[in-house]
């Protein structure tokens, strides 16, 4: 069965730095991954995904992700970042056995002026 | 389009009382699902639906029911609630069933169970 791992609970950044939110995953097969965003009191918004292609995925907002097969993770980027970056943030995998989707426990992003 | 819409948005019941949580789509998707959200646990998968009149569970469906009588609307009912259902419940849509389609998600129902 396919997991997902976040290993950080609480990512600190000072705005206008650069910001890395940390997954890795466990699949059978190729992974297909997918990043969400939830600010305070929201459902969750699609960010990116990766399917096939380009390591180097670009969403919303400026963010993206590059996807590491060897590592088998698929990090989340910012160059900059912006206080209302501050919000929690999801890794997801599925495999392509087309089973549903798995989320990972999030990440909270405080991005401070 | 409203996207995908859920009532009530908050709710508060009483150990052993039943109430269905509704979600409605409107964007003729296929794929429904019902996920429970905990502090320090993510989103967990209770139910979804593949089409009309095909549901299957998920992670943790044990005192929920669901059913899909039409594409639009996905309700999910608590049987009995327990305190132990006290989370966070969002209802998600996506165009196809295929493993590369997006989630739509809904705002949310907060549920306190007493």
């Amino acid at each position: 069965a396919q997991s997902v791992a976040q290993p950080e609970d609480q990512v600190n950044v000072a705005e206008g730095n650069p910001l890395t939110v940390k997954c890795t995953y466990s699949v059978s097969g190729n992974p297909y991954l997918f990043w969400y965003v939830q600010y305070p009191n929201r459902g969750l918004q699609f960010l990116l995904k990766y399917i096939t292609g380009d390591n180097l995925v670009k969403g919303s907002y400026g963010f993206e992700a590059e996807f590491n097969k060897s590592q088998t993770s698929f990090h989340l980027k910012k160059p900059s970042a912006l206080v209302s970056d501050s919000a929690l943030y999801f890794c997801a995998v599925r495999d392509p056995g087309n089973t549903p989707l798995v989320f990972g426990k999030g990440t909270r992003l405080s991005v401070i002026a | 389009n409203a996207g995908v819409t859920q009532t009530p948005k908050f709710q508060v019941l009483k150990t052993g009382q039943s109430m269905t949580l509704q979600c409605a789509q409107d964007m003729n998707h296929e794929y429904m699902s019902w996920y429970r959200q905990d502090p320090g646990m993510g989103l967990r998968l209770i139910h979804y639906s593949v089409g009309a009149g095909i549901t299957d569970q998920g992670e943790v469906p044990n005192g929920y029911n669901v059913s899909r009588s039409t594409t639009e609307d996905f309700p999910l009912r608590l049987l009995s609630a327990a305190p132990s259902q006290t989370s966070v419940y969002f209802c998600a849509s996506s165009l196809r069933t295929g493993v590369t389609d997006t989630q739509y998600f809904g705002p949310g129902t907060r549920l306190t169970v007493l």
